[in-house]
Order: structure tokens, then C-alpha cells, then sequence
């Protein structure tokens, strides 16, 4: 089992649309989650991190957590062609600051 | 992040020569992390290391390649004998001392060319 685990996509929605990013992971110790954007020959960059179950917004972002579930998930409301990107869920492995990623969800918003 | 720096930011290397990249971290960060990205693949972890201290090389290959983090200067990722397959997108990030959910962040990235 991977320790992080991605749809690879691509995910196509319209502009304006709700884009539903989702990822699990593995280790059930794993305390904080990140949410990185990546485009097409860049670094990664970091859009959200959660620590605690529920929701936590950002702007157009939301991202849950579901720790039973193991389950984190990045929802885009009013989706724009310059969110098309790769999303990158990253976990911290453990009680330490080891970082795994998923990898990647390609999204494509079309005009 | 824009304070991680990673030089050089394109190597070109022919088969069997040795690679070296650099990277220092942002300012106050004390731990590095070495990621390997293919083309159209994600992010693969590599080696995870503090000053003078690796802390988890699980993800580096066991032959050919080695890191270091020293106590002056920046971190290296050496790759020994370059063979095709290595060429890639190699990603230093860093992130602050202290306990584990700190943000970790990312260099521009060193992209490696065998031929």
C-alpha cells in the first residue's frame, strides 16, 4: 500500500465549477496534512495545511480531514483556468517532520 | 519559498560522470529533504537529513547515490556513475527546527540531463 495515495486524474471541470481533490494515507499517526500546487515545470507551492478533523477554509479552498478515514480531501469552489495545475497531497510520516506525497492529481478547468 | 536555494538549476551530465547538486535551506531551517520527480510522475521521496544527521534514507537508492547535510554550507545530493534513468527534476525543501506539522518548503528545483 502506497503511503499516500492520489487519483492520478486528470480531472476536467468548467470554469466556475467545484473541483473535489481527494487523497488517503496509510500511517494513522500522521498528525498534519498538506495541500501543494505544482505546475508544469515549476516547484511545488503550498495552498493549505489541516491539522485537526472538520473543515478549514481558505479563500476559494477547503480542505477536510477525516482522520478515522484516514481521508483528506481539497475542494475549489469557482474553479478558474489558472487553477489547472497538479495537486500534491503531502502527509508527515510518523511524529516527526517526514513528509510523503501523493502523486498528484493533474487538473484541467476549461474556459 | 523563494529563500530555498538550489543550484544548478540545469545539469547536463554524459553517462558514467558523477552529478552534484546543492541546496541551501531558508534561513533558520535546520531540515532538509531531497524528492525526485520524473516526467509526469509525482513526487518520490529520497532522504530526509538535519545538520550532520540523516534522519531517513529510505527512499534513496542504494547504489550511487548519497547526501549529506554538513555543519557549514549547503546540502548535497551526489549521484555517482549517471546512467539515463537518472535524469529528472531533484526538489531540496526545507523546513524549521522543532516537533513534526511544520510547513516544508520548496527550492525551484535542479533538473538533471543524462546523455
Amino acid at each position: 500500500q502506497k503511503e499516500v495515495e492520489q487519483n492520478s486524474g486528470p480531472l476536467s471541470v468548467p470554469e466556475g465549477a467545484i473541483a473535489s481533490l481527494n487523497c488517503t494515507y496509510s500511517d494513522r499517526g500522521s498528525q498534519s496534512f498538506f495541500w501543494y500546487r505544482q505546475y508544469s515545470g515549476k516547484s511545488p507551492e503550498l495552498i493549505m495545511s489541516i491539522y485537526s478533523n472538520g473543515d478549514k477554509e481558505d479563500g476559494r479552498f477547503t480542505a477536510q480531514l477525516n482522520k478515522a478515514s484516514q481521508y483528506v480531501s481539497l475542494l475549489i469552489r469557482d474553479s478558474q483556468p489558472s487553477d489547472s495545475a497538479t495537486y500534491l497531497c503531502a502527509v508527515n510520516k510518523g511524529n516527526n517532520n517526514d513528509m510523503r506525497f501523493g502523486a498528484g492529481t493533474r487538473l484541467t478547468v476549461k474556459p | 519559498n523563494a529563500g530555498v536555494m538550489q543550484n544548478p538549476r540545469h545539469l547536463v551530465r554524459r553517462r558514467g560522470q558523477e552529478a552534484r547538486l546543492r541546496c541551501s535551506p531558508m534561513k533558520g531551517h535546520s531540515h532538509v529533504y531531497w524528492y525526485r520527480q520524473l516526467p509526469e510522475e509525482g513526487l518520490k521521496f529520497m532522504v530526509y537529513l538535519q545538520k550532520e544527521n540523516i534522519i531517513d534514507e529510505s527512499g534513496m537508492p542504494k547504489e550511487r547515490f548519497s547526501a549529506e547535510f554538513p555543519k557549514e554550507g549547503p546540502s548535497i545530493l551526489r549521484i555517482q556513475q549517471v546512467v539515463r534513468g537518472d535524469s529528472a527534476a531533484y526538489f531540496c525543501a526545507s523546513s524549521p527546527p522543532g516537533a513534526s506539522g511544520n510547513t516544508i518548503y520548496f527550492g525551484e528545483g535542479s533538473w538533471l540531463t543524462v546523455v
